[in-house]
């Protein structure tokens, strides 16, 4: 399973916006890139998915680098809900049938 | 979307007993995973249950200490046997429906204590 690298943690001001940067310099032509988050004594959440192109979707946006070596999730006015970790995960749809490999996630804070 | 109920929501065992967690989805799904969330650290995928044959585990995972069922497409359970304070964790099932946008769903977990 492809590696992805986060800052451990992040700070933001409710209704700012926030970029969550992860580096995946080993990603394959066939990974996709998703995103979860971990809000507090709950289960992971889909977030959002892409594989070459800029996403949006009601909760966030994922911007992909041209070279597909690192991607940023941005939540474009953070709430004190957004609390919660989010991981970025590497997946191939045909080798990993489905399994999703967990790094360690970045514990993202909001402030009032 | 899927809804998922994992059983029971937590317990404190003693060691050396063994404790069987069910998860349930309110509809039918391809693929059904087991995760382990230790105190402190991120989900490890402990394997995969398969309907009507043997589950896939991991690395570091073997059935005789999580024998796993997948009787049907809707349920699972995972057993966690002989249990030890290490395996003092989270455990959370998750679920995919083959034909969604690759979006997986998981259950609240199941949080396991053991003296």
């Amino acid at each position: 399973d492809a590696k992805t690298t986060q800052p451990n943690s992040m700070e933001s001001n409710e209704e700012e916006p926030v970029h969550l940067p992860c580096n995946h310099s080993t990603i394959s032509g066939t990974d996709y890139i998703h995103w979860y988050r971990q809000l507090p004594s709950q289960g992971p959440e889909y977030v959002i998915h892409g594989l070459t192109s800029n996403v949006n979707n009601r909760m966030a946006s994922l911007a992909i680098a041209e070279d597909r070596k690192s991607s940023t999730l941005i939540l474009h006015r953070a709430t004190l809900r957004d609390a919660a970790v989010y991981y970025c995960i590497l997946r191939d749809r045909g080798s990993t049938l489905g399994r999703l490999y967990f790094g360690r996630g970045t514990q993202l804070t909001v402030w009032p | 979307s899927a809804v998922i109920s994992q059983k029971p929501s937590r317990d404190i065992c003693q060691r050396g007993t063994s404790l069987t967690i069910q998860c349930q989805v309110d509809s039918q799904v391809t693929m059904m995973f087991w995760y382990r969330q230790q105190p402190g650290q991120s989900l490890t995928l402990i394997a995969t249950a398969n309907q009507g044959s043997e589950a896939t585990y991991e690395s570091g995972f073997v059935i005789d200490k999580f024998p796993i069922s997948r009787p049907n497409l809707t349920f699972s359970t995972l057993t966690v046997s002989n249990m030890s304070p290490e395996d003092s964790s989270i455990y959370l099932c998750s679920v995919e429906h083959r034909l969604s946008s690759d979006t997986q769903y998981f259950g609240p977990g199941t949080r396991l204590t053991v003296l």
